[in-house]
């Protein structure tokens, strides 16, 4: 059974400070997709970044950069000099190939604060 | 460009009345579509989900039903509210035929059963 667990329920941070969300995964697939999704207070879910289990290469979009590493079956979440804006719930998620209908399984989530 | 629309936005209802969200996505067709609860505070919780037209599957047993009379049209609805109803209601899409895809999110509806 697939389970993502992201154990950092709240975070706080000063703005301008780096922070990283955590991300854990258990799969017995070895094609899965990995996403990356944030809440912010007006609650409409956006997505952020999609990653496939064959491809570990780290990615950069700007202030934010995610670190893929099927070593630790983890999926980490950097935002570098964070924002007010940046305020929000962040999911985490995975879908296995054998999963019907693109079924993702969620993580509980992780509210980021960063204060001014 | 695709968009999903949900409404009502917010909805007050009292415990035992009936419930009819609907959802429905433009720009794209057979879609993957999906119902979502968020209790506050809490994580996502998978409800509903269709691959395709009067196809619903359902991922928690409980006193709320959905339908797929339309190929974009997603409808979540109740016979009798209970107070453990209320939540967050987002309605979702991804691209069929695949587990690669993202999904996307309506802007939800806020649910208060009083």
């Amino acid at each position: 059974a697939q389970k993502v667990t992201q154990a950092q329920t709240e975070i706080s941070v000063v703005e301008k400070e780096d922070v990283t969300l955590d991300c854990v995964y258990e799969t017995r697939d070895t094609t899965y997709y990995l996403f990356w999704y944030k809440q912010p207070p007006s609650g409409e879910l956006v997505f952020l970044i999609r990653r496939n289990s064959f491809d570990e290469q780290n990615e950069i979009s700007g202030r934010y950069s995610w670190n893929f590493q099927k070593s630790t079956s983890s999926f980490n979440f950097t935002i570098t000099a964070s924002q007010v804006v940046d305020s929000a719930v962040y999911f985490c998620a995975l879908s296995e190939q054998g999963t019907n209908a693109g079924k993702s399984t969620f993580g509980d989530g992780t509210t980021l604060t960063v204060k001014p | 460009s695709q968009t999903i629309h949900q409404w009502p936005a917010t909805l007050v209802q009292p415990v035992g009345s009936p419930l009819s969200l609907e959802c429905t996505v433009e720009g794209t067709s057979n879609p993957n579509l999906y119902w979502y609860r968020q209790a506050a505070g809490r994580g996502l919780q998978l409800l509903f989900y269709s691959v395709g037209i009067g196809q619903i599957s359902s991922e928690v047993p409980q006193n709320l039903s959905a339908s797929r009379p339309q190929d974009r049209q997603f409808i979540l609805s109740s016979k009798k509210l209970l107070l453990s109803d209320s939540g967050f209601y987002l309605c979702a899409w991804s691209k069929g035929q695949g587990y690669s895809y993202e999904q996307y999110f309506g802007p939800g509806t806020r649910l208060t059963v009083t």
